[in-house]
């Protein structure tokens, strides 16, 4: 089967700009997670859906970050505006509907804000 | 979720077995053991879970502590496209849940 799919794979922005990534996850994954990366850390959950509903969104910094994912399949994660701190990789993952165990990750967004 | 801790970095030799060590000393008797690692320049991927018993997939076999305090990943013969960070993630009760990462544990393998 096809992997989560990510784009672009690379964006260089300066400061207050913004800047969308965009996500595919797997056929008939229902549940999709946007996860930061920042250089040296482990990932770090921003939101989750359920199909197109939003599970958890408790470290999404809501006043900049937004994220959508419409008729549940593919899904967009926006940054507006984009500040330095920002910087890091930014990770699709998705996962079959409750009782598997295994997310699948796509390859990121490295987003460098200058 | 249980907190664990791990080591910074290992090193190992190639075609040799690894034991990646994990403490998870406040994990609850419904939480599983999960184990994923990130290569470089990649997204993390899946490579084996428990609960109770150990664990063996055709990646990895998993060593849980009979209290179930700490486990061990064992990598029975490492390769040189082994070398990655691995992560000991606990606290899921079991399906479509989030993913709380720690720093993980730097494998270098040498050839």
């Amino acid at each position: 089967e096809a992997g989560v799919a990510q784009s672009p794979r690379y964006k260089i922005i300066e400061k207050r700009q913004s800047v969308a990534f965009w996500c595919n996850p797997i056929s008939g994954h229902a549940t999709l997670y946007w996860y930061q990366q920042i250089l040296g850390q482990g990932p770090k959950l921003l939101i989750q859906f359920q199909n197109n509903g939003v599970v958890d969104d408790s470290q999404l910094p809501k006043d900049r970050f937004s994220a959508e994912r419409l008729k549940g399949v593919d899904s967009t994660l926006k940054i507006q505006p984009a500040k330095l701190e920002d910087s890091a990789v930014y990770l699709c993952a998705s996962s079959r509907p409750r009782g598997s165990h295994e997310q699948y990750f796509g390859p990121g967004t490295r987003l460098t804000v200058t | 979720d249980a907190k664990t801790t791990q080591p910074n970095s290992m090193e190992s030799n190639e075609e040799e077995p690894v034991h990646l060590p994990c403490n998870h000393s406040t994990i609850s008797g419904t939480d599983y053991i999960h184990w994923y690692r990130q290569l470089p320049s990649q997204g993390p991927e899946y490579v084996i879970h428990g609960l109770t018993s150990n664990v063996n997939n055709r990646m990895a076999s998993l060593a849980i502590a009979e209290d179930r305090k700490s486990s061990t990943l064992i990598l029975h013969r490492a390769t040189l496209r082994d070398a990655a960070v691995y992560y000991c993630i606990c606290g899921l009760q079991g399906g479509s849940e989030k993913l709380v990462f720690g720093k993980g544990t730097k494998l270098t393998v040498n050839p």
